[in-house]
């Protein structure tokens, strides 16, 4: 099992690009999250996913999207890059959430110029 | 909503030296979970407390939850090098997230 995998692991961007980030997981987990961490913040919820199909906002969902057109795929959009979204993303994963661990990507580093 | 907070934000201690790291919740919680994070990781979970009163001990490491179950606490008994990292408290929000605090970042000088 590879657990939870993110791509890319680091990305540059300028102002006003866009991009995807790409998190899988094979453990067949229901649930799915995307968080952001910047120094001293913590871990922030961006968006999550209780099941395919289906998404909801976190404490921090401003600039960005989410998808779950599959199980096992979520997926993180930035529309508009801006250096205030610069920050290192996790994907993590859990099949009954607050019951049992959730496991995280590696994390993608992305900087905004 | 509600919110999870961890002091101190930030922790030195020499090798040997024990730590304490402390949760708060604004509301009460049905379980908390501890995750640990290296420099340059992920966030890899610990344990998690159920019960109010809960003493939970992972060989150097002892996890207590509040009787009232609204604050948490990780102590760490004669540190060593490898505990460098961060620790972070999460708690469930609304029955589909975990929320974290900020974590402490302990740091170990030898």
């Amino acid at each position: 099992n590879a657990g939870v995998t993110q791509t890319p692991k680091f990305r540059v961007l300028k102002t006003g690009q866009s991009m995807t980030l790409l998190c899988a997981q094979d453990m067949n987990h229901e649930y799915m999250y995307w968080y952001r961490q910047d120094p001293g913040m913590g871990l922030r919820l961006i968006h999550y996913s209780v099941g395919e199909g289906t998404t909801a906002k976190g404490e921090v969902p401003d600039g960005y999207n989410v998808s779950r057109l599959k199980k096992q795929n979520f997926l993180l959009g930035l529309e508009s890059a801006a250096p205030s979204q610069t920050s290192v993303y996790f994907c993590a994963s859990t099949d009954r959430v607050g019951v049992n661990e959730q496991f995280f990507g590696p994390g993608t580093r992305l900087t905004v110029l | 909503g509600q919110q999870v907070m961890q002091i101190p934000q930030y922790q030195h201690v020499q090798e040997g030296e024990d730590f304490t790291t402390y949760c708060n919740s604004s509301t009460t919680l049905s379980n908390i979970q501890w995750y640990k994070q290296r420099p340059g990781g992920h966030p890899v979970f610990l344990i998690q407390l159920v019960k109010s009163g809960e003493v939970k001990k992972q060989k150097r490491l002892t996890f207590q939850f509040g009787e009232a179950k609204k604050n948490s606490s990780l102590h760490i008994t004669a540190t060593q090098t490898t505990d460098v990292g961060t620790y972070f408290c999460a708690g469930l929000q609304a029955g589909t997230a975990l929320i974290f605090g900020k974590g402490t970042t302990l740091s170990v000088s030898s």
